[in-house]
């Protein structure tokens, strides 16, 4: 079965400091993978997502950038943050069979800037 | 980019009551998800619909993919107090990478 994996759970960073919040997942090949954003109480703010080694795609203009090193692992970096990056960021894969498509979530990791 | 209208926005009711919650799209949907998220976690998946008039449940759960694929809706019977959480629907266009996602329904349930 699949699993996806978030690293830290939580993390409390300093504003200006860099940021390196890992993804990967297990027993799937050539995901598509995702990083979502969630403020406290509200929805999820597509970030990036990908579809192969390499491949980005940016969502939302910000400090943030994504890497995907591996096809099973997804990295969200900044090298600066802002207290407006302070969040809960989820990670998400899903498979790519077209029409029936189904994604799924990490536990996520909760950052705050201070 | 694409608009997910979910409704309502939060719901209190009493256990035992059923539920309903909806969103509707401008745009055609392939595939609707539903999730529930519990406080500090990720959001799990409760039920997968692909087809137009598809209807599914999954025990006290019920979702249908609309005739039209622009709405679909989740329906739970008999609201237990565990059932408290945060609902989201989420839509894929045909051929596209990303889902979109609804604002959530915040459901309260009173014991």
């Amino acid at each position: 079965s699949q699993t996806i994996h978030q690293w830290p759970a939580t993390l409390v960073q300093p504003v200006g400091s860099p940021l390196s919040l890992e993804c990967t997942v297990e027993g799937t090949s050539n995901p598509n993978l995702y990083w979502y954003r969630q403020a406290a109480g509200r929805g999820l703010q597509l970030l990036f997502y990908s579809v192969g080694i390499g491949q980005i795609s940016s969502e939302v203009p910000q400090n943030l950038s994504a890497s995907r090193p591996q096809d099973r692992q997804f990295i969200l970096s900044s090298k600066k943050l802002l207290l407006s990056d302070s969040g809960f960021y989820l990670c998400a894969w899903s498979a790519r069979d077209r029409g029936t498509d189904t994604q799924y979530f990490g536990p996520g990791t909760r950052l705050t800037v201070l | 980019g694409q608009q997910l209208n979910q409704s309502p926005q939060s719901m209190f009711i009493q256990e035992g009551e059923d539920v309903s919650m909806n969103c509707t799209s401008s745009s055609i949907f392939n595939t609707w998800l539903w999730y529930k998220q519990d406080p500090g976690e990720g959001p799990v998946l409760l039920i997968a619909l692909y087809k137009a008039g598809e209807l599914t449940s999954n025990g006290r759960l019920t979702a249908q993919f609309g005739i039209t694929r622009k709405d679909s809706f989740l329906n739970i019977s008999a609201s237990i107090p565990s059932d408290v959480g945060i609902y989201f629907c989420a839509g894929q266009l045909r051929n596209f990478n990303k889902f979109y996602f609804g604002s959530g329904t915040k459901l309260n349930v009173k014991p």
